[in-house]
């Protein structure tokens, strides 16, 4: 099945600072997603992206289908932008989304 | 609009014990999968309902099992529980399920096998 990978694992910034998070996936997609998994175990969407740009405040996000990954910013962090930041992705014919392992994500005061 | 709800929020059983999990999903959303996520295997799809019919279906023991009803309301259900079942159990709803649709996840069920 196809693979997905992400980096870092880890991130520790102090707030506001900007990060660069990063999704490998192993084969072409029809569907990618970006999900903040907060304290409380909460998926929240915050991108469906399976190609192109997208901004959303101080998130953006960049999927290049063609090298087969996508790229997550966040400017500014703030100390709610904590959390886990997870990858998804359903290839075609795929069962269900295949998440990476996340790279969590903390943001100090 | 409200959004994905997951009952109960938390549960406690023993193991052989089983359990039922409920799910319902956004208004007009036809679509309910559900995954199992744990700290060694992290997010694991499990299964997909669509129009009362199981469509998908993840690598998962038989003792995994679902159903759907006619509201799109859906239930999972696990048999025999083992301690490995400990998980948050979670539920996503897309409107007809395509794999170019995004899932909108509910809170989750957290449940504990002592």
């Amino acid at each position: 099945g196809i693979q997905v990978e992400q980096s870092p694992p880890d991130l520790i910034l102090q707030e506001g600072a900007n990060s660069t998070l990063r999704c490998n996936f192993s084969d072409s997609v029809n569907n990618l997603q970006w999900f903040h998994q907060n304290p409380w175990g909460q998926l929240i969407n915050l991108f469906y992206i399976p190609s192109g740009t997208k901004q959303n405040g101080r998130l953006s996000a960049t999927t290049v289908a063609t090298e087969r990954y996508s790229l997550l910013y966040i400017s500014s962090s703030q100390t709610t932008d904590s959390g886990v930041y997870f990858c998804a992705v359903t290839g075609g014919g795929a069962d269900g989304l295949t998440f990476g392992k996340g790279t969590h994500l903390i943001i100090q005061p | 609009k409200a959004g994905v709800t997951q009952t109960p929020r938390y549960l406690i059983k023993t193991r052989g014990q089983q359990v039922t999990l409920s799910c319902s999903p956004i208004s007009g959303h036809r679509s309910v999968s559900w995954y199992q996520q744990t700290p060694g295997q992290g997010l694991q799809f499990l299964f997909e309902y669509f129009s009362e019919t199981q469509r998908n279906k993840g690598n998962f023991p038989g003792r995994f099992s679902g159903r759907q009803f006619s509201n799109s309301r859906s239930e999972m259900n696990v048999s025999t529980l083992e301690l490995g079942d400990s998980a948050l159990y979670l539920c996503a709803s897309s409107p007809t399920g395509g794999s170019n649709q995004p899932q909108h996840f509910g809170d989750g069920t957290r449940l504990s096998i002592l």
